[in-house]
Parts: structure tokens; sequence; C-alpha cells
């Protein structure tokens, strides 16, 4: 079955500061690999996909992600952290077909943004 | 504006008593999802449904229930077998193109209270 590690529970950075969420799935597969981002008390909004092709992936908010297959791993990427960005963010494995198609998610990392 | 749609936003519920949360999407998704979601435990899949009148049951659907009778509705009854419903509830959809195949679009989500 897959699996999604976030092993990171926590973040602090200051504002302007670059920023690195990691992520690692486990799949026997190619992976669909997501990351959310979810402020508090709201739904989560989808940052970025890969599905195949190039592995670094653009997003929304200027946010970036690379796939790397030999480390299994999909670490988000941003160059210069915004207060606003503040929130928790899920990373997410896609598997399955047909009707059992699901997505696995990790357990969140909560980024703090200093001033 | 097409989206998707949780109401209410805030539920209290009584020992024993069964409550309804709805959730509409007017994106016209074929797939619709059950997520909840606990603090430090991410998201975890309920029921999910990928075509009218037919649904599955996620990896915790003991206590709960969902209908399917039309596409853009799913609603998630929390019955009073389920001894610790006091979580966020979140409903997701998605389309089943191969363009979009896994990517989920979340609601703002449902916050249930056990009195």
């Amino acid at each position: 079955a897959q699996s999604v590690t976030q092993p990171d529970i926590h973040i602090t950075v200051s504002e302007g500061a670059s920023l690195e969420l990691r992520c690692n799935y486990s799949y026997g597969a190619t992976p669909y690999l997501f990351w959310y981002v979810q402020s508090p008390g709201q739904g989560l909004q989808l940052l970025l996909k890969y599905f195949s092709g190039d592995t670094l992936v653009q997003g929304i908010k200027g946010f970036e992600a690379e796939f790397k297959r030999s480390q299994s791993s999909f670490n988000l990427r941003k160059p210069s952290v915004h207060w606003s960005d503040a929130a928790e963010y899920f990373c997410a494995v896609g598997a399955g077909s047909g009707s059992a198609r699901q997505l696995t998610f990790g357990s969140g990392t909560q980024l703090t943004v200093l001033p | 504006d097409g989206g998707i749609t949780q109401s209410p936003k805030y539920l209290f519920r009584k020992e024993g008593q069964n409550v309804t949360l709805s959730c509409e999407q007017n994106l016209n998704h074929d797939a619709m999802y059950w997520y909840r979601q606990d603090p430090g435990q991410g998201l975890r899949l309920i029921y999910y449904s990928q075509i009218v009148n037919d649904f599955q049951k996620g990896d915790i659907a003991e206590g709960y229930s969902v209908s399917r009778e039309k596409k853009e509705s799913f609603p998630l009854t929390v019955t009073s077998a389920q001894k610790n419903p006091t979580a966020f509830y979140l409903c997701a959809s998605s389309p089943m193109t191969s363009g979009q195949v896994f990517t989920q679009y979340f609601g703002p989500g449902t916050r249930l209270t056990v009195l």
C-alpha cells in the first residue's frame, strides 16, 4: 500500500527566507504527487501536482516542487517566504485504478513565519 | 462561480443524535469524497463515490453513512454509532478525466462538535 511521510511536524522561518518542506512517499509504480495548503479552519487548496514529464513543477503562490525518483521524494520549495504563507501543508500521493483511485495524505507540516 | 459548498460551517450534536453534513458541487465532477481531519493526523478517507447511486467505504467508514442520488450532491450522515465524531469534515470532488486523474478539489469544511 502507498504511504506518505512528512518528517517535519512544525517548521519556523523568517519572512524573506527560503523554505523547503520535505515529503517522502512509498509506492511501487510511478506516483501521482500533490501538495496542498490549508489555512486555519479552511479547506485544502491545491498548490501543484506532478504526473509525469519535467521533474520540477511550478505551482501557485510562487511554490515549486521537485520529484526525485531515486530518493522517493517530492519536496516543496519557495525562494522567499511571505507572512501569508503561514499555514499547514500536506503532501499526497495518488494510487489505485478504476473505482479504487484514492489520495493518501501525509500528516502535514505546520509553517510559522516570523516577521 | 464553480466550486464546492459545505453546510453548515459549524454543527453541534448531542449524544445519541444522527446529524447530516451537506456537500454540493457545481463543477460537474464525477467523483466525490468525504474526509475526517483530526489534529496531527492528516486526512482520513471516510467514503467516496465515483458514480451516482454507487459508493465505497474508505479507511474509517464505521459510524458513517452516505448517499449519492444526484451527481452534484454527496451528503454524509454521522450516526450515533460513531463514538468520537468531534472533528473537521472535508468534502472533495474530482473529475475522472485522464489529465486530472486523482486531482481533488476541496470544500471549506464543517466542524462538528459533540456536546
